[in-house]
């Protein structure tokens, strides 16, 4: 069974779309995460939620939006792709204060 | 920005013990000293952590000074698909999962 699964793996699509990126987590945890890995490999957060608190990383965008519809899912929206959003995007969860497990990731080209 | 120093790339021989080093020197008391490593293509994979304290797990040991400067991941019998980035990181304790912060890291080269 998978811990932590995103959908899609692969998402291409052209400038100014909206696009919605799937995650979630059969582990019980109660924190999920986001994060950004660019070209240069670089693994930058995102986001973190858990049902109380929802921790921005204030370098990123508002057209990024996390949404989540219950404790196992987090779910990530972009509107208004730019060129600068193709990344590889992982989700991740814990139990707040432990060590997290991270999904395989979400290939997005914007072309 | 990261607050661990680590070489950019090691190389190992296949079955020898692989000891990778990091630098902490700003590491506070309630911070631990976490690893992960990335496979190429694939999601970040936890490997250990510690605060004080040498641990032992089913994948690597971690040594920390005592002084917790530093701190040295052992991959004890590397093969090679211990071929990977390994990621370095401090983290304070309880609520500190928004502050895991992934610097470059040491590419892994495992070779036969």
């Amino acid at each position: 069974d998978t811990a932590v699964s995103q959908t899609p793996k692969y998402l291409v699509t052209q400038m100014g779309n909206d696009k919605s990126i799937k995650c979630e987590q059969n582990l019980g945890h109660d924190t999920m995460y986001w994060y950004k890995q660019d070209s240069k490999k670089f693994l930058k957060i995102m986001f973190s939620y858990n049902n109380k608190e929802l921790i921005i990383n204030e370098t990123v965008p508002n057209r990024f939006s996390p949404k989540s519809p219950d404790k196992a899912h987090l779910n990530l929206h972009i509107n208004s792709l730019e060129l600068g959003d193709s990344a590889v995007y992982f989700c991740a969860s814990s139990q707040e204060g432990s060590e997290q497990f991270f999904g395989p990731g979400t290939r997005l080209t914007v072309l | 920005d990261a607050k661990t120093t680590q070489p950019p790339s090691m190389d190992c021989a296949e079955g020898r013990a692989a000891n990778l080093p990091c630098n902490h020197s700003t590491i506070s008391g309630n911070e631990y000293v976490y690893w992960y490593r990335q496979i190429h293509s694939q999601g970040p994979q936890y490997i250990i952590h510690g605060l004080k304290n040498n641990e032992t797990n089913e994948m690597a040991s971690l040594i920390i000074t005592e002084d917790r400067k530093s701190s040295t991941l052992i991959l004890p019998h590397a093969t090679l698909r211990d071929t990977a980035v390994y990621y370095c990181i401090v983290r304070p304790a309880g609520t500190g999962g928004f502050k895991t912060i992934f610097g470059a890291g040491t590419r892994l080269f495992v070779k036969a």
